[in-house]
């Protein structure tokens, strides 16, 4: 079965550091970009990082530039996300994502399709004091 | 800071068709945005329901279809069933980053 399974969530206060971990299974992980995407309470998603298939390029929203970092271990199927100066606006459920490709050839044109299929349940992080 | 839009809610009946759509600050939606749709109820995970456009997965019911109108991305649900009542969200593809729409709040009534 194909899995994403969050975890290192929890009540941290405000200025601390969180390390996040999406447990991946049932798919080749190296195969995937990855994504982090959070949901405070009561409010809309939010796409807050993503990470090639072998780690060498990253992208981040605004609001997490230069305080989060997201990174991958392909030999242990695990992503992460270390969560450094933390705010109480951080506060949210933050789920993990994959993102698949498909290529499509016709007429020796190539087409691309972009899916984020799977998604983990999510871990709650609360920043609070 | 790009934004994209969604309405905040629609309200259909059971049996009727809605259609939902997606708007984003730099201009027109094209499919080079990719845009995907997500179906969300309370206290879950959201789940995935069109890709690239139009492109359904392999769970996504028949009575879900996406387009381009009008320079903004569409979802469009026929044949309401009262289990669709839910958030959902678009998302577009932003070179390496993404962003989700506001997410529109569907009621079936």
């Amino acid at each position: 079965e194909v899995q994403l399974v969050e975890s290192g969530g929890g009540l941290v206060q405000p200025g601390g550091s969180l390390r996040l971990s999406c447990a991946a299974s049932g798919f080749t992980f190296s195969s995937y970009w990855m994504h982090w995407v959070r949901q405070a309470p009561g409010k809309g998603l939010v796409w807050v990082s993503r990470i090639n298939s072998d780690g060498s390029s990253t992208s981040y929203a605004d609001s997490v530039k230069g305080r989060f970092t997201i990174s991958r271990d392909n030999a242990k199927n695990t992503l992460y996300l270390q969560m450094n100066s933390l705010r109480a606006e951080d506060t949210a459920v933050y789920y993990c994502a994959r993102e698949g490709e498909e290529q499509l050839v016709v007429n020796q044109l190539y087409y691309y399709y972009y899916y984020m299929d799977v998604w983990g349940k999510g871990t709650t992080v609360t920043v609070s004091s | 800071q790009t934004v994209v839009t969604q309405e905040p809610s629609l309200t259909v009946s059971p049996g009727g068709t809605v259609t939902l759509t997606c708007a984003s600050s730099t201009g027109a939606v094209t499919s080079g945005y990719y845009p995907n749709w997500f179906q969300q109820k309370p206290g879950q995970a959201p789940r995935a329901l069109i890709y690239s456009t139009s492109n359904k997965h392999s769970w996504t019911p028949a009575r879900f279809s996406g387009s381009l109108l009008g320079g903004k991305a569409a979802l469009t649900l026929s044949g309401v069933q009262p289990e669709d009542e839910a958030e959902y969200y678009c998302l577009l593809y932003y070179g390496g980053a993404r962003v989700f729409g506001t997410g529109t709040k569907v009621t079936v009534l």
